[in-house]
C-alpha cells in the first residue's frame, strides 16, 4: 500500500531536548516536504526536498533541520525545541514536485513544555 | 510577502445547495492546488491547476483558476454531508522554487 509514515504520532517533551520526527514514503517519490499546522494559520511549509541531498527552506525553517540521505526518508530534527514549536506536523511526498498530487502522512502532534 | 486568502473561513450550508469558496493570492503564479482535510485527519490532494483558465471537476466539486485575477474558486454543487471538511488552497511561486503557501482554510459544514 502506498503510504507516507510518520513517527511518532504524538510526543510530549521539554524545552531543549533534541528530537527527531521520522518520515518515510514507499512510492519512490522525489519530492518530500514538511509542514506545520497551527489554528488560524493554516499550513506553513518548513522545508522541502526535491531529491536526495537536495533540501530547501520553506516559509518557516527557523529552529528546524532536515536531511535527505535516502530517497525514502526525510526526517525533521528539532535540535533545541521551544514551546513555540508546539504544533501538528505533516510530512508529504509527491512524484516530482508540488505540481503533482501530494500524499500526506497522518501527522505528528508535538507538545513542547 | 505572498498572501493567500480564503473566503469564507467558515461555511455552513444545507444539503442540496450550491456554494463557492474563493482563494485569492497576492503574487504572480499559475500553479494552484486544493486540498481537503477531514476533522482530526490528514490532508488529501483534490485538484492541481497549472494554467490560466484551468478547470478540474471531481464529483460535486469543481475548481477553476484565473491567474489574471489571481483567483481560484472551488464550487460545490448540491452539497452532501460527506463534503463536510476543511478545504485549503495553496500557491507556489512562479520563480522556479517549489515551496508552497497555504490559505488558512475554509471549514465547510453541510447540514442534513
Amino acid at each position: 500500500e502506498a503510504q507516507v509514515t510518520q513517527n511518532p504520532r504524538y510526543l510530549i517533551t521539554v524545552t531543549g531536548k533534541k528530537l527527531t520526527v521520522t518520515c518515510s514514503q514507499n512510492m519512490n517519490h522525489e519530492y518530500m516536504s514538511w509542514y506545520r499546522q497551527d489554528p488560524g494559520l493554516g499550513l506553513r511549509q518548513i522545508y522541502y526536498s526535491m531529491n536526495v541531498e537536495v533540501t530547501d527552506k520553506g516559509d518557516v525553517p527557523e529552529g528546524y533541520k532536515v536531511s535527505r540521505k535516502e530517497k525514502r526518508n526525510f526526517p525533521l530534527i528539532l535540535e533545541s525545541p521551544s514551546p513555540n514549536q508546539t504544533s501538528l506536523y505533516f510530512c508529504a511526498s509527491s512524484l516530482s514536485g508540488p505540481a503533482q498530487p501530494q500524499h500526506f502522512g497522518d501527522g505528528t502532534r508535538l507538545s513542547i513544555l | 510577502e505572498l498572501k493567500v486568502e480564503q473566503n469564507p473561513l467558515f461555511l455552513s450550508m444545507q444539503e442540496g445547495k450550491n456554494y463557492t469558496i474563493y482563494c485569492n493570492y497576492s503574487t504572480t503564479s499559475d500553479r494552484l492546488y486544493w486540498y481537503r482535510q477531514d476533522p482530526g485527519k490528514s490532508l488529501e490532494s483534490l485538484f492541481v491547476l497549472l494554467s490560466n483558465g484551468a478547470v478540474k471537476q471531481e464529483g460535486r466539486l469543481m475548481a477553476s483558476l484565473d491567474t489574471k485575477a489571481r483567483l481560484s474558486t472551488l464550487h460545490i454543487t448540491a452539497a452532501v454531508h460527506d463534503l463536510s471538511a476543511t478545504y485549503f488552497c495553496a500557491v507556489d511561486l512562479q520563480t522556479g522554487a517549489n515551496n508552497l503557501f497555504f490559505g488558512t482554510g475554509t471549514r465547510l459544514t453541510v447540514i442534513p
